[in-house]
């Protein structure tokens, strides 16, 4: 596709589910990044991907969270047994280059995340 | 955490007069980007300034970096109801080059 593409673009869970939240990169694109954006605040680095390999999940909040992405393409962030303070929404974003060293990066426009 | 302040944290001018935004930063970093969200809408990259460049231009655009003040300004000239968004500085730290670290942004409002 023309942009880095998400899905869903909604999510209502209740809590204690589990959800997997999918980013499609754009072709071609290295590196591959998930964030998490509470209302008025700026993006929270959670981690990220050069190819399939994950090359920092510093900002993944607990052990509850975690992502993947196999064949260094589409990833999934997944959250086990949601809680309400995990309502957020979650964004992607990929670039060309290697890492944020001087490459911009392409965000997608996020999954809202609310767990009730 | 948060390392980038955005300041001031909103901002209200008229059509036509330029807008100034800062930014500040606590650790060594590669670049800078700037960044501009529309309400609803997802986040859109502006511009890109290496830590060892100075100024940028883009556009109606400019951004100044001065690494020795951990400091960045982005200046809108001739601003438009258009540029009406939040806008956010985005630091990327040195040695982590996967990271970017985002402030908690500038709203702007642009009135015709």
């Amino acid at each position: 596709g023309a942009g880095v593409s998400q899905s869903p673009r909604y999510k209502v869970t209740k809590r204690g589910q589990d959800v997997a939240l999918r980013c499609d990169p754009i072709s071609g694109h290295v590196s591959l990044y998930w964030y998490r954006q509470a209302l008025g605040q700026g993006p929270e680095f959670l981690t990220y991907f050069n190819y399939e390999a994950q090359q920092d999940k510093s900002g993944l909040p607990n052990d509850r969270f975690s992502a993947e992405r196999p064949e260094g393409s589409i990833s999934t962030l997944t959250i086990q047994r949601t809680e309400q303070r995990d309502s957020a929404m979650y964004r992607c974003a990929s670039s060309f280059g290697i890492g944020t060293f001087n490459t911009e990066a392409f965000f997608g426009q996020g999954t809202r995340l609310t767990v009730v | 955490s948060q390392q980038g302040e955005e300041d001031p944290q909103a901002l209200s001018i008229q059509e036509g007069e330029n807008a100034t935004m800062n930014c500040s930063y606590k650790t060594s970093i590669n670049n800078l980007q700037w960044y501009r969200q529309n309400s609803g809408r997802g986040l859109v990259h502006l511009i890109l300034i290496r830590s060892n460049e100075r100024e940028k231009h883009s556009g109606r655009l400019r951004v100044t970096l001065d690494t020795s003040k951990k400091s960045s300004s982005l200046l809108i000239t001739a601003s438009r109801a258009a540029d009406t968004a939040s806008y956010f500085c985005a630091t990327g730290p040195y040695n982590q080059g996967g990271k970017l670290i985002f402030g908690q942004g500038t709203e702007l409002s642009v009135k015709p």
